[in-house]
């Protein structure tokens, strides 16, 4: 019962940028958009988050459309290690977080 | 970024015994932590909700008497499985919720195999 759709899979070059789309069209007024990403045999890995306005950090950019309904994760330049499966969930405040089954990303050399 | 700390990493016990897994939170105080169990090549599944004090949460289907939860201070929160059987194997995350925004930080999984 997640609220999130992403692609099953995806692949990219390394060094290029890699977008990671996921729809989200039920988020309501006050859900915050969140990424996380899970490498074989760890705990998921806090990537970004935001509300409205697009966002950035050193890790990747998040840009949210005007209408809230979608969101693309970017990688500026994906490295092997990026290899992981990406999971955008939304939430809000102490609000239990389940996850979908998320896009499984193959960065190749 | 914020710690969370889980213990052991991987444990392997025989059918008819009770596993206890921890999850501490390091650097901070979390009112709320989050069971989740995890099958090979699948996503997340939540299992109950922790908050600290009181009874925990549990998703439907999960049984709470056989998976203990115990969150009895702010960086604590003890996840026991009680006569453990063979699939009851799994990767078993929690998640521990701090800051503003409320952000939810993991921990690195344990792996639980009952044989």
């Amino acid at each position: 019962d997640a609220k999130t759709t992403q692609p099953t899979s995806m692949d990219c070059a390394e060094g290029r940028a890699a977008n990671l789309p996921c729809n989200h069209s039920t988020i309501s007024g006050n859900e915050y958009v969140y990424w996380y990403r899970q490498i074989h045999s760890q705990g998921p890995q806090y990537i970004i988050h935001g509300l409205k306005n697009n966002e950035t950090n050193e890790m990747a950019s998040l840009i949210i459309t005007e209408d809230r309904k979608s969101s693309t994760l970017i990688l500026p330049h994906a490295t092997l290690r990026d290899t992981a499966v990406y999971y955008c969930i939304v939430r809000v405040g102490n609000n239990d977080m389940r996850f979908g089954a998320g896009t499984r990303l193959t960065v190749k050399p | 970024g914020a710690v969370v700390s889980q213990h052991p990493s991987w444990v392997i016990c025989k059918s008819g015994t009770s596993v206890k897994i921890e999850c501490r939170s390091l650097d901070f105080q979390a009112t709320t932590m989050f069971w989740y169990r995890q099958f090979p090549k699948q996503s997340l599944m939540l299992m109950a909700t922790s908050n600290e004090g009181s009874k925990a949460t549990y998703e439907q289907g999960v049984e709470k008497d056989k998976f203990l939860i115990n969150h009895a201070s702010l960086t604590l929160s003890t996840l026991t499985v009680t006569s453990a059987h063979p699939e009851d194997s799994s990767f078993y995350i929690c998640s521990a919720l701090g800051g503003q925004p409320t952000e939810a930080f993991f921990g690195q999984g344990t792996r639980l195999t009952v044989v």
